[in-house]
């Protein structure tokens, strides 16, 4: 069984800042990855980045990076030099099983302000 | 090449009618996978396909819930005698294989009357 807790409903950056979402899990799955995505308000779910938690190395995609602390089971996501258009609901999810169902935390509300 | 897609958008039912939600993954993809969304909520895991093969309907809320994928490609999720408590997005997402990473459509925002 798996488990995804955010605890942040909502945060807020000025644009150009840098900010960080947090999220802890729990799971029984020795091989699992970690994602977060992205839905602005049309609704479409965007992949943000992916970790794989047999991985050492955090995951960088362009601005956004992640803090995977494994035996914390903490990952967290940071953005910089937030943009306006990072505005949007964000979710941690981690994956596993053998086909790769996705656990989802309850999502963090980020406001980018001009 | 185009994402995964569902239709209709938006449907309002009344509450006891039948609805059926259309999912269209990205070609070739082999996984699909339903979730539903409460509003203000993280989506929830619902059933899972495999080409055609319905592995995992775990997450079906009742029997009212049924889902299918009758010739590995489009899938159809289908509540029947809807309730108020039905009222979510359903989203559809697809891979490439197992354990491979998910890639969503818009989702249909269901709301029962």
């Amino acid at each position: 069984a798996q488990t995804v807790t955010q605890s942040q409903p909502e945060m807020s950056v000025q644009e150009a800042e840098t900010v960080t979402l947090s999220c802890t899990y729990d799971t029984s799955e020795n091989n699992y990855y970690l994602f977060w995505y992205k839905q602005p308000p049309s609704r479409q779910m965007i992949l943000v980045i992916r970790q794989e938690a047999y991985k050492q190395q955090n995951a960088t995609e362009n601005r956004f990076s992640v803090n995977f602390q494994k035996a914390a089971k903490s990952f967290s996501l940071k953005i910089s030099d937030s943009q306006l258009g990072d505005t949007a609901m964000y979710f941690c999810a981690s994956g596993g099983t053998s086909y790769g169902k996705l656990t989802f935390g309850q999502g963090t509300i980020l406001t980018v302000h001009p | 090449g185009a994402g995964v897609s569902q239709s209709p958008r938006y449907k309002v039912a009344k509450r006891g009618q039948d609805v059926a939600l259309r999912c269209d993954p990205i070609s070739g993809h082999v996984s699909l996978f339903w979730y539903q969304q409460a509003l203000g909520q993280g989506p929830e895991f619902l059933t899972y396909f495999q080409n055609e093969a319905q592995l995992d309907k775990s997450g079906l809320p009742s029997d009212r819930f049924f889902a299918e994928r009758p010739e590995g490609s489009v899938s159809t999720l289908k509540i029947q005698r809807t309730q108020q408590e039905d009222s979510a997005v359903y989203l559809c997402a697809s891979s490439s294989g197992n354990r491979e990473t998910q890639y969503f459509g818009p989702g249909t925002r269901l709301l029962v009357l």
